[in-house]
């Protein structure tokens, strides 16, 4: 079975500053989908960035990006110019195409990283 | 446009009795997604359905739990004789299509507490 861990329960960064989130994830398969969910305190998860990983190129959304090592299995998530805004739980999650069958798959996530954003 | 709907919000229920979830999902969304997250953890998958089918249910946690989607668009979320265990948040979400590029849409959740 997949498992993701994410071994910051809680991160603290200067607003403006940057901070990088921790996630490694456990996996025999060699075409799978990793992704940070943001989870602010209104509890709507929302999709921050994504990663394929047969793409070796890490994926960046603005202020956001991954260094996505396969080999090592890590996944970790840097947030540039930190904002009052980006204060929230960040899930890491996995996905692979049909291992459950049907096509597609539920999500694996880990525990969570709280981020505090210090004015 | 509309974002993925769940009701009702919050739910208190005695233990034992039974409690039905709702989930409505983006309209034309072919996949729906059910998830339970406890207190301080990440979610965790219980069931999916493309369309009205429900290709997969392992990670229903009992078979107290059932859930349905008889017309392909809302879904409802039923446990039965809910136990104190029970209580967590359920997320309901839903993608346009099946195979996993498509991002997951989540709804806002109902917090269901068992006393």
């Amino acid at each position: 079975a997949q498992t993701v861990t994410q071994s910051q329960p809680e991160m603290s960064v200067q607003e403006a500053e940057t901070v990088t989130l921790s996630c490694t994830y456990d996996t025999s398969e060699s075409d799978y989908y990793l992704f940070w969910y943001k989870q602010p305190p209104s509890r709507q998860m929302i999709l921050v960035i994504r990663q394929e990983a047969y793409k070796q190129q890490n994926a960046t959304e603005n202020r956001f990006s991954v260094n996505f090592q396969k080999a090592a299995k890590s996944f970790s998530l840097k947030i540039s110019d930190s904002q009052l805004g980006d204060a929230a739980m960040y899930f890491c999650a996995y996905r692979t195409p049909g291992s459950r069958g049907g096509g597609a798959d539920g999500l694996t996530f880990g525990k969570g990283t709280h981020l505090i954003i210090q004015p | 446009g509309a974002g993925v709907s769940q009701s009702p919000r919050y739910k208190v229920a005695k233990r034992g009795q039974d409690v039905a979830l709702r989930c409505d999902p983006i309209s034309g969304h072919v996949s729906l997604f059910w998830y339970q997250q406890a207190l301080g953890q990440g979610p965790e998958f219980l069931t999916y359905f493309q369309n009205e089918a429900q290709l997969d249910k392992s990670g229903l946690p009992s078979d107290r739990f059932f859930a349905e989607r008889p017309e392909g668009s809302v879904s409802t979320l039923k446990i039965q004789r809910t136990q104190q265990e029970d209580s967590a948040v359920y997320l309901c979400a839903s993608s346009l299509g099946t195979i996993p590029r498509y991002e997951q849409y989540f709804g806002p959740g109902t917090r269901l507490t068992v006393t």
